[in-house]
């Protein structure tokens, strides 16, 4: 069954510190894609990345750069020097079917000036 | 613009007074889709459609119709709202892009629904 995990119900750091959000996936198939969106407090949905399973590479976008681990089925997302603007919910979705996204609940994110 | 526009964005009701969101895409995206967000559940997909005509249940259909009968329009209909259905409400829309897979989901604005 696909399943994706973000343990991490809240986190809340300072300016400028770096963060790491976790996410956790579980899937039988051998293709399928992941995904970061983010939802700031005005409630619409922003892609971050879009990763397919056989792309193992890193991904630096900015200040924002993703980590993805077939081995630990991880795919996790790091701020670097955070800024309050960073502040939303998180979201990370896995698709196996091209109509489908099953997500995880989402890590909010506070970060304090 | 490519967007995927829903309607309303606000919407309080009582129960059992039939109500539909409408979602429309200017993208021809053959994929489409809605989903409701609930806290702690994240978003969980309720119905989708992989082109005209052709609809199939998500994971949580139950109190919900939907009907795709222009590429670009798929509207939510709720018969007869009860308040377990006060959610955000979101629409998506897709592509295949052939043998590189497909773009990613583009969302509408969300639809805050209240059933009191």
């Amino acid at each position: 069954a696909q399943k994706v995990t973000q343990a991490q119900t809240e986190i809340s750091v300072v300016e400028k510190e770096d963060v790491t959000l976790d996410c956790v996936y579980e899937t039988r198939d051998t293709t399928y894609y992941l995904f970061w969106y983010k939802q700031p407090p005005s409630g619409e949905l922003v892609f971050l990345i879009r990763r397919n399973s056989f792309d193992e590479q890193n991904e630096i976008s900015g200040r924002y750069s993703w980590n993805f681990q077939k081995s630990t089925s991880s795919f996790n997302f790091t701020i670097t020097a955070s800024q309050v603007v960073d502040s939303a919910v998180y979201f990370c979705a896995l698709s196996e079917a091209e109509y489908q996204l099953i997500w995880g609940a989402g890590t909010k994110l506070i970060i304090k000036p | 613009e490519a967007q995927v526009t829903q309607n309303p964005r606000y919407l309080i009701t009582v129960t059992g007074k039939k109500l539909t969101v409408t979602c429309s895409q200017n993208m021809n995206h053959e994929y489409m889709s809605w989903y409701r967000q609930d806290p702690g559940l994240g978003l969980r997909q309720i119905y989708y459609s992989m082109n005209v005509e052709v609809t199939d249940k998500g994971d949580v259909p139950e109190g919900y119709k939907v009907s795709r009968k222009e590429k670009r329009n798929f509207p939510l209909i709720l018969e007869s709202p009860s308040p377990n259905q006060t959610s955000l409400y979101f629409c998506a829309s897709s592509s295949p892009l052939g043998g590189q897979g497909r773009t990613e989901a583009f969302f509408g604005q969300g639809t805050r629904l209240t059933v009191v």
